[in-house]
């Protein structure tokens, strides 16, 4: 069975820092991604990754960034964390033409 | 712009009835239809799945209905039990054969009385 496991269930930080949202796969899966939830918003996707070192921006990339070094390991980085990025984020993993598979998520709140 | 709209948040119904939860899209491009469901505090999980080559999918209770002319989807729980009470997700793609890069809606929460 796939494991899509998120480093942190809840994260909270200060304005201005630098936060790091760790995910890795255990099923060899050549895609990742990054999605935020938010009420009334649904799941918008920040970044994803078709391959190592390789990422694309999502619908709502701005403030973020991120890093694939290996093909397990998923990073998303807040490069200087604001308020309106407090919200639940969500990884997942795929190999197509399986669907996608979510993490339990990292609840990350910034004061 | 909201690609894929789920304009119901929420949808009561009794244990052992029908739920339908509905979708509808904008984007024409779309050619593959998912569900998922999400409990609190977990992530959300895959439950069925249409391209747009069919009109109709099963997968025991559930069953997923699309009609391309009007851009709808709809998902269809018979018959409804306690533990669906959880927030479902419609979601879409371009690719057919990716099944990635998915846009998704802003969910319908789901509630099964007793």
């Amino acid at each position: 069975d796939v494991k899509v496991t998120q480093s942190s269930r809840y994260l909270v930080k200060r304005t201005g820092e630098k936060v790091f949202l760790e995910c890795v796969q255990d099923m060899d899966h050549e895609n990742m991604f990054w999605y935020r939830q938010d009420p009334g918003l649904g799941l918008r996707l920040i970044y994803f990754s078709y391959d190592v070192k390789m990422k694309e921006k999502g619908d709502i990339p701005e403030g973020y960034s991120v890093s694939r070094e290996k093909k397990e390991r998923f990073s998303l980085i807040l490069e200087s964390a604001s308020t309106n990025q407090t919200s639940m984020y969500l990884c997942a993993s795929s190999l197509p033409p399986s669907p996608l598979h979510f993490g339990n998520g990292t609840r990350l709140t910034v004061t | 712009d909201q690609q894929v709209k789920q304009n119901s948040p929420s949808l009561s119904v009794q244990e052992g009835r029908i739920s339908i939860l509905n979708c509808d899209y904008t984007n024409s491009m779309f050619d593959y239809f998912l569900w998922y469901k999400k409990y609190p505090a977990e992530g959300p999980t895959f439950l069925i799945s249409i391209s747009s080559i069919k009109d109709k999918n099963e997968d025991g209770r559930f069953t997923v209905f699309l009609n391309k002319s009007a851009k709808h989807l709809s998902l269809h729980i018979v018959p409804s039990q306690p533990g669906d009470s959880a927030v479902y997700f419609c979601a879409a793609s371009a690719r057919v054969s990716a099944a990635s890069k998915l846009t998704f809606g802003t969910g319908t929460r789901l509630q099964v009385t007793l």
